[in-house]
């Protein structure tokens, strides 16, 4: 058991560039989440995933923003024509449930994102 | 819907003296509770968890912290903190996805 690991850790680029981050969960996590965290706030919840399945997407999610989960392991989150605004830091967990039983979020060291 | 009340956005305090970091909850359905603690430029790791059972949950690195439904409180505490706990400190409430409190920045002076 590796942890959560996320890729790239830092990114910086220009408004209007696109830009995609990557997140491995634990091994047989089913569940996937992703958040954005702003200097001095709390994270914010962006969208989660069951397996493949999105299950939930936050309205900070603006259509902009796309996650998917494809096979059910990996994620990849993209930001298309990034604004100065979405400069956050973006965190990923994952928890393995089972039956609606909640279980604990393991977190990613995140990627930093700075757009210019 | 949940939501969490971090009290504090700032608590310094000497090293080891005692520090209480003060959590308030609402929520609508049972409730779930946890205390994450994040250091410089790293990701959240868990301190400790409410689910269910004894009131009293004991943690990571020392900390404790103390359901209390009639006062919908979870405030977490360590009788004697050390320059090492100095990070943010985060409060959070789950149903499917955690809600997260503000935070409280803990700065321990030697």
């Amino acid at each position: 058991d590796t942890g959560v690991s996320q890729n790239p850790r830092h990114k910086i680029t220009k408004r209007g560039q696109n830009v995609t981050f990557r997140c491995d969960p634990i091994s047989e996590h089913n569940r996937l989440y992703w958040y954005r965290q702003t200097l001095g706030q709390g994270p914010e919840f962006l969208t989660y995933f069951q397996n493949e399945a999105q299950l939930e997407k936050s309205r900070l999610l603006s259509d902009r923003f796309s996650a998917e989960r494809p096979k059910g392991s990996f994620s990849t989150l993209e930001i298309q024509r990034t604004e100065q605004g979405d400069s956050a830091m973006y965190l990923c967990a994952s928890s393995r449930t089972s039956g609606g039983v909640i279980d604990t979020q393991y977190f990613g060291p995140g990627t930093r994102l700075t757009v210019l | 819907a949940q939501s969490v009340t971090q009290l504090d956005s700032q608590v310094p305090v000497f090293e080891e003296a005692p520090v209480e970091l003060r959590c308030n909850y609402s929520s609508s359905v049972s409730v779930y509770l946890f205390w994450y603690v994040q250091y410089p430029n790293q990701g959240l790791q868990l301190l400790l968890k409410y689910l269910s059972g004894s009131t009293l949950v004991k943690g990571i690195n020392g900390f404790e912290a103390e359901f209390n439904k009639s006062q919908t409180s979870f405030h977490l505490r360590k009788p004697s903190v050390h320059i090492s706990d100095t990070a943010e400190y985060f409060c959070a409430v789950v149903a499917q996805k955690l809600v997260f409190g503000q935070g409280t920045r803990l700065t321990i002076n030697p």
